[in-house]
């Protein structure tokens, strides 16, 4: 079955550090992987997507399917960037399939 | 444009009860899903509609159903409510043929 995992719910750092939050899927085919991100009283938003080789807000995740996993990294974390992060997985490339989401992780960047 | 909305926003019912929530997409999308959020969870796949039929559907039973209208705007209903339905539930939109879906600001159900 597919499967997102992400193995840590909180994640603490202090602003400046460098972040990674984990994530790992389980998929025998050619996944399409999401990062999206939810401030605190905002709604779920996508920041970024494996395809499309971006970087957003300073934040970059590279697909490695010998190891199955996608992690978000950025540099140096700000205090803005304290939000809950969630890994998504779509089966159906190149259509809006369904979504599936690993449990979440929670950052927090303290000043 | 206000992107996706749902309503109503909270909404408190009894074990075995019906409900039914309601989400208009954002100008342009034609595609509607519907995900069920538990608390500390990730939001899970209940189903998506396009061009008014279930296309894709999770692992949720029968007492879950939706239906989408000629404007994109669609229902998600549940029947016999149970304890284990509390939940959050988001609709989010999308244009047929593109990656990014787009969130509403989900409706928090209670059963009680």
């Amino acid at each position: 079955a597919q499967r997102v995992t992400q193995p840590e719910k909180l994640l603490s750092v202090f602003k400046g550090a460098p972040v990674e939050l984990k994530c790992n899927y389980s998929y025998s085919g050619s996944p399409e992987l999401f990062w999206y991100v939810q401030y605190s009283r905002q709604r779920l938003q996508l920041l970024l997507r494996h395809i499309s080789r971006e970087s957003i807000k300073g934040f970059t995740a590279d697909l490695n399917k010998g190891e199955t996993s996608f992690h978000l990294k950025k540099p140096f974390a700000q205090e803005e960037d304290s939000a809950m992060y969630y890994c998504a997985l779509t089966l159906f490339p190149g259509n809006t399939g369904k979504l599936i989401f690993g449990q979440g992780t929670t950052l927090q960047v303290k000043p | 444009d206000a992107g996706v909305t749902q309503s109503p926003t909270h909404l408190i019912k009894t074990r075995g009860q019906q409900v039914t929530l309601r989400c208009s997409p954002k100008s342009g999308h034609d595609t509607v899903s519907w995900y069920q959020q538990a608390l500390g969870q990730g939001p899970q796949f209940i189903f998506q509609y396009y061009e008014e039929e279930e296309r894709q559907r999770g692992n949720f039973p029968d007492r879950f159903s939706g239906h989408q209208f000629p404007n994109y705007s669609s229902e998600l209903n549940v029947n016999a409510l149970l304890l284990g339905d509390s939940a959050l539930y988001l609709c989010a939109s999308s244009s047929a043929g593109l990656y990014e879906q787009y969130f509403g600001p989900g409706t928090r159900l209670t059963v009680t």
